[in-house]
């Protein structure tokens, strides 16, 4: 069974652009969540889909948006970008817990570096 | 509100002697508790977790935690560390109904010496 899958696995931009990355769950996985990694922050959690419909949202600008598609894959995009923004940005990928909670799968990441 | 508190930034230890990271938390509901690890370059893979079974878990790699509610502890054990084991590991805390929320401690860097 092939893993939790993030393209592009790096990523250069300048500030002020935009940038969206991709995510495609493990088959049968029907939950995607995104978070972002960095050495001041540490690991927090952006937002999570479900059936195409965002069920949890962190503490992020809404610069930082989301979505999922049908078949589960999940884009993130992340518009005016900024220096602060250069991260490790994982998906991570799950069943649906239905009231009880089931182990997320984490993607290898993109790392965005802002110039 | 949900947190972790990791109470080691960096563990050393030599190869073949225990290892103990040590992880508080801070839960409103009846939390789960999680360690994964992330070795360089990689993603993060799940040790082990509790959620609300035996209070000692065992994972993988011959890991384990035992959950102490009267300390608010999930502490990360093993007997013996081997060379493999230098990577980050991150403590993390949600709660049953929480959705796939998790909440990251700040993580504790593993060095394996010889």
């Amino acid at each position: 069974k092939a893993g939790v899958t993030q393209t592009p696995r790096y990523l250069i931009k300048t500030r002020g652009q935009q940038v969206t990355l991709s995510c495609s769950p493990i088959s049968g996985h029907r939950s995607v969540s995104w978070y972002q990694q960095t050495p001041g922050q540490g690991l927090q959690f952006l937002f999570e889909y479900f059936s195409e419909t965002q069920r949890n949202k962190g503490n992020f600008p809404g610069r930082f948006s989301g979505r999922q598609f049908s078949n589960s894959r999940s884009e993130m995009n992340v518009s005016t970008l900024e220096l602060g923004d250069s991260a490790l940005y994982l998906c991570a990928s799950s069943l649906d817990p239905q009231g009880l909670l089931y182990e997320q799968y984490f993607g290898p990441g993109t790392r965005l570096t802002v110039t | 509100a949900q947190s972790v508190t990791q109470l080691d930034s960096h563990v050393s230890v030599s190869e073949g002697t225990p290892v103990l990271l040590r992880c508080n938390y801070s839960s409103s509901y009846s939390p789960s508790l999680f360690w994964y690890v992330q070795h360089p370059n990689k993603g993060l893979q799940l040790l082990l977790k509790y959620t609300s079974a035996a209070t000692l878990v065992k994972g993988i790699n011959g890991f384990e935690a035992e959950f102490k509610k009267s300390e608010t502890s999930f502490h990360l054990t093993k007997p013996s560390a081997h060379m493999s084991d230098a990577a980050e590991y991150f403590c993390v805390v949600t709660f049953t109904g929480g959705g796939n929320k998790l909440t990251f401690g700040t993580g504790t860097q593993l060095k394996v010496e010889l």
